[in-house]
């Protein structure tokens, strides 16, 4: 078991390229979930799924899109990167009423 | 907003110390989870306490949840430096599937 797998690891955009951050579990998980972690702003909710074609928006959505065509992956897209959206990306996974999101390894997103 | 907010924000203790922070939300939960994160890695699951239990042991960890005051509390016994971590409280908006996270407690342990 892989467990929860986030590529890239690290990037560097510039303001206005678009890129699409990856996510893979293969535990199964019908919850998937994306979350940045800022400095002193603890992790806020980007978007999240309950399954497979079920997507709905978090705390913080603007700017970025989300599909889930599979159980197995979560892509996140940037649709026009800007320096605000420069943080560490989490993406995780859970069974439904399960004991817990287990967490991906994190995206380290730089935009210039 | 933050639906989670962790007390206190810093944590300096000596080892073998026990070491307690609390987590406040603000709206009916179905469950709380509390959760570390290393310095630089992924936040790792410990404990999760559903709205109708008051209290769960796992280890050295003790976790406590009051729903008449919409808070939670989180005690590590004989403290190790391997301890040092910041710890997040996670909580799930009774009635959605949304688990939102506090902005954490920094728990530094001396050797």
């Amino acid at each position: 078991n892989a467990g929860v797998t986030q590529t890239p690891k690290f990037q560097v955009l510039k303001t206005g390229q678009s890129m699409t951050l990856q996510c893979a579990q293969d535990m199964n998980h019908e919850y998937m979930s994306w979350y940045r972690q800022d400095p002193g702003m603890g992790l806020r909710l980007i978007h999240y799924s309950v399954g497979a074609g079920i997507t709905d928006q978090g705390e913080v959505p603007n700017g970025y899109n989300v599909s889930r065509s599979t159980t197995e992956d979560f892509p996140l897209r940037l649709l026009s990167a800007a320096p605000s959206q420069t943080s560490v990306y989490f993406c995780a996974s859970s069974y439904p009423k399960g004991d817990g999101y287990t967490f991906g390894s994190g995206t380290r997103l730089t935009v210039v | 907003s933050q639906q989670g907010e962790e007390d206190p924000q810093a944590l300096s203790i000596q080892e073998g110390e026990n070491a307690t922070m609390n987590c406040s939300y603000k709206t009916s939960i179905n469950n709380l989870q509390w959760y570390r994160q290393n310095s630089g890695r992924g936040l790792v699951h410990l404990i999760l306490i559903r709205s109708n239990e008051r209290e769960k042991h796992s280890g050295r960890l003790r976790v406590t949840l009051d729903t008449s005051k919409k808070s939670s509390s989180l005690l590590i016994t004989a403290s190790r430096a391997a301890d040092t971590a910041s710890y997040f409280c996670a909580t799930d908006r009774a009635g959605t599937y949304k688990y939102i996270f506090g902005t954490g407690t920094r728990l530094k342990v001396l050797a």
